[in-house]
């Protein structure tokens, strides 16, 4: 199983800052099968970046992922008050797995 | 567009049975892989089981250890997860997630809005 590891918990920052998203896994993720999701409170995850880089359709390009490997990134280049949510990062080259997520919060 | 919509979510005690489905629409659904996911209340997600196209392949979270069976209908475009031998840690928001092709090695593209299991006495 591959676990993936998510870092900060918690990311306390304000509209117009640039947010930065820690996953590392456990082992190399084949074909950099990793994606970002966002979660707003009593909603069901959205999805934004798939394959470590590429957006989803409809997802605004302030969002971007980048790594490859063991480590990857999300960014949100200018942050929006729409953005204050909860963020996973997932792998799906060996079976499935999910971070635990980071808690991004107005400051 | 796409939709996906859970039913079959309920209050069951422990030991019990419960059967989800999922009623697709806005896409082709017999060319789709599909998963269950669950999130208990305050935590993260957790993957549940994946089903290909064609239902010749499946897998299970290991910590389902064989309670868990999933299954699709294509020509009524549904998706089902048989759960017996329910136990309290199994109270959840379970979401039906199309996938982003047919095998199973995509991303979750499209999440319904889930059903609710609670497993108490």
């Amino acid at each position: 199983e591959i676990v993936l590891t998510q870092s900060p918990a918690t990311l306390s920052l304000s509209p117009g800052d640039r947010a930065m998203f820690s996953c590392g896994a456990s082992q190399t993720i084949a074909g950099n099968n990793l994606a970002w999701y966002q979660q707003k409170p009593g909603l069901a995850p959205r999805l934004l970046i798939y394959d470590a880089s590429f957006t989803a359709p409809g997802i605004p390009d302030r969002f971007r992922g980048s790594g490859s490997g063991t480590d990857f990134t999300l960014t949100i280049t200018r942050l929006e008050p729409e953005d204050f949510a909860v963020y996973y990062c997932q792998q799906y080259g060996i079976l499935y797995s999910f971070g635990q997520g980071t808690k991004l919060e107005i400051k | 567009q796409v939709q996906l919509v859970e039913s079959g979510g309920g209050v069951v005690q422990p030991g019990g049975s419960l059967r989800l489905s999922c009623a697709a629409s806005g896409f082709t659904f017999n060319i789709y892989a599909m998963h269950w996911v669950r999130q208990a209340p305050g935590k993260g997600l957790e993957w549940v089981a994946f089903l290909r196209y064609d239902a010749t392949k499946d897998s299970y979270a290991d910590s389902l250890k064989g309670r868990f069976t999933i299954s699709r209908d294509n020509s009524k475009n549904t998706l089902h997860l048989q759960m017996n031998s329910l136990r309290t840690e199994d109270t959840a928001i379970y979401y039906c997630v199309k996938s982003g092709g047919s095998y199973g090695a995509d991303a979750f593209a499209t999440w319904g809005q889930g059903t609710l299991v609670t497993v108490s006495a």
